[in-house]
């Protein structure tokens, strides 16, 4: 069945470091691709997204490439601050399958230090 | 617009009982999801209710089960709780069942079986 893995965390890094959280996938169709983040005790909160092949989704910084050659989704950021500190995931859902449910990644959590 | 609300933030419960959660969807969205987040974990899909019908389901035993009324708020029902069954459970609406549309979270219930 359809899968996501995440790199294992956590992830520490200083305040302006760069950042990559590796992502990968097995869909046996043509998933869409997302970047979830939970701040501590909070839900979800939707960080960016992109529906087919060399989509790159973006928003507050971050950004991820829909690579299909190589089944992957790294999430990026070129000057992490100490309030992205959080767990991320990855997940993918296949929008002719089951409704579009969201298949998720074990998650990565992140911490900045100042 | 209103987000995405649950009922309870939390509740404890012992093991044998029942629970019921709740959900408010986001103004306009007609699809509610059911995850189960362990511990550490990424979340599981439980079920997703459109338009008051059950659309999809995962791995979960029948005594989970759910309902989604007609103004597309929805529950959540466990019976027979067991300690494995203490996790967040996180609603998210949608705007449809199919496609890449995106799901909204909300902040979770956090249930304890003791």
């Amino acid at each position: 069945g359809d899968s996501v893995t995440q790199m294992e965390g956590p992830v520490t890094l200083s305040e302006e470091a760069f950042l990559t959280i590796n992502c990968t996938y097995t869909a046996t169709g043509y998933p869409s691709l997302f970047w979830y983040v939970q701040y501590p005790g909070e839900g979800l909160q939707l960080l960016l997204k992109a529906t087919k092949a060399d989509d790159k989704g973006s928003n507050k910084g971050f950004e991820a490439t829909y690579r299909k050659e190589t089944t992957s989704f790294h999430l990026e950021k070129g000057s992490v601050q100490v309030s992205d500190s959080a767990v991320y995931f990855c997940a993918l859902s296949d929008p002719n399958n089951q409704g579009g449910k969201l298949i998720f990644g074990q998650g990565t959590e992140l911490s900045v230090k100042p | 617009e209103t987000g995405v609300t649950q009922s309870p933030t939390h509740l404890i419960k012992t093991r044998g009982q029942q629970v019921t959660l709740r959900c408010s969807s986001q103004s306009g969205h007609n699809t509610v999801s059911w995850y189960q987040q362990a511990l550490g974990q990424g979340p599981q899909f439980i079920f997703q209710y459109y338009r008051e019908e059950e659309n999809g389901r995962g791995n979960f035993p029948p005594r989970f089960s759910g309902l989604q009324f007609p103004n597309y708020s929805s529950e959540l029902n466990v019976n027979a709780l067991e300690l494995d069954d203490s996790a967040l459970y996180l609603c998210a609406s949608s705007l449809e069942s199919w496609g890449s549309h995106e799901q909204y979270f909300g902040p979770g219930t956090r249930l304890t079986v003791t």
